[in-house]
């Protein structure tokens, strides 16, 4: 069945180290995001990109890169220049990136840095 | 700078009652505003939206009303049920940018 898949669900990285978040959609949308929650806040979007070889910053990109080669997968590296990484953190995908498109979540994955 | 704000981080409401949950924003240039569901362990789901155009929208038992004037929308369900027991995600979208602002959220709990 069709879906947004982020893995893992969990993930602990040590300080300093580079960190890759997986997100994968079979949903045939062209548009994906990346969305950071923090405790008491909505989410913040990190980067989100309408087609594939493309990507735009969001509103906290820094400390983050991230990389659309195929239109089916959209991973999100967190950086050692991020600096507080520990967050929760949702990717998510639409049709075609318009403004009314309903943007569809994956579960999230939590990432604690030690 | 938050600029979509549910200022209640929980609700809790008897089955069958109304449930009623709002949301404040500051920038006039938002004109979509929508709401989403989240159970724990997923991520939020689509519930239901309203254009600026409008001051009501319904779909079953949910209802967003919009007060421009006053910048706020509200979500109404009813009657509520123990499954609506979740976490509501107010959202809002500028005229001219893809991105969307969240609010914090708000937890609503439904007892039967």
């Amino acid at each position: 069945d069709g879906g947004i898949t982020q893995s893992p669900k969990y993930l602990f990285r040590k300080e300093g180290q580079n960190v890759t978040l997986s997100c994968e959609q079979n949903l045939n949308h062209d548009a994906m995001y990346w969305y950071r929650q923090d405790p008491g806040q909505g989410l913040r979007l990190i980067y989100y990109s309408q087609i594939v070889n493309d990507f735009q910053k969001g509103d906290i990109a820094e400390g983050y890169s991230v990389s659309r080669e195929k239109k089916e997968s959209f991973p999100l590296t967190v950086t050692s220049a991020q600096k507080n990484p520990t967050a929760f953190y949702l990717c998510a995908s639409s049709l075609a990136g318009g403004r009314l498109d309903t943007q569809y979540f994956g579960p999230g994955t939590r990432l604690t840095v030690l | 700078d938050q600029q979509v704000k549910q200022n209640s981080p929980s609700l809790s409401v008897q089955e069958g009652r109304i449930s009623i949950l709002n949301c404040d924003y500051t920038n006039s240039m938002f004109d979509y505003f929508l709401w989403y569901k989240k159970y724990p362990a997923e991520g939020p789901t689509f519930l239901i939206s309203i254009s600026s155009i409008k001051d009501k929208n319904e779909d079953g038992r949910f209802t967003v009303f919009l007060n421009k004037s006053a910048k706020h929308l509200s979500l109404h369900i009813v009657p509520s049920q123990p499954g609506d027991s979740a976490v509501y995600f107010c959202a809002a979208r500028l005229y001219n940018n893809n991105d969307m602002r969240f609010g914090a959220g708000t937890r609503l709990t439904v007892k039967p």
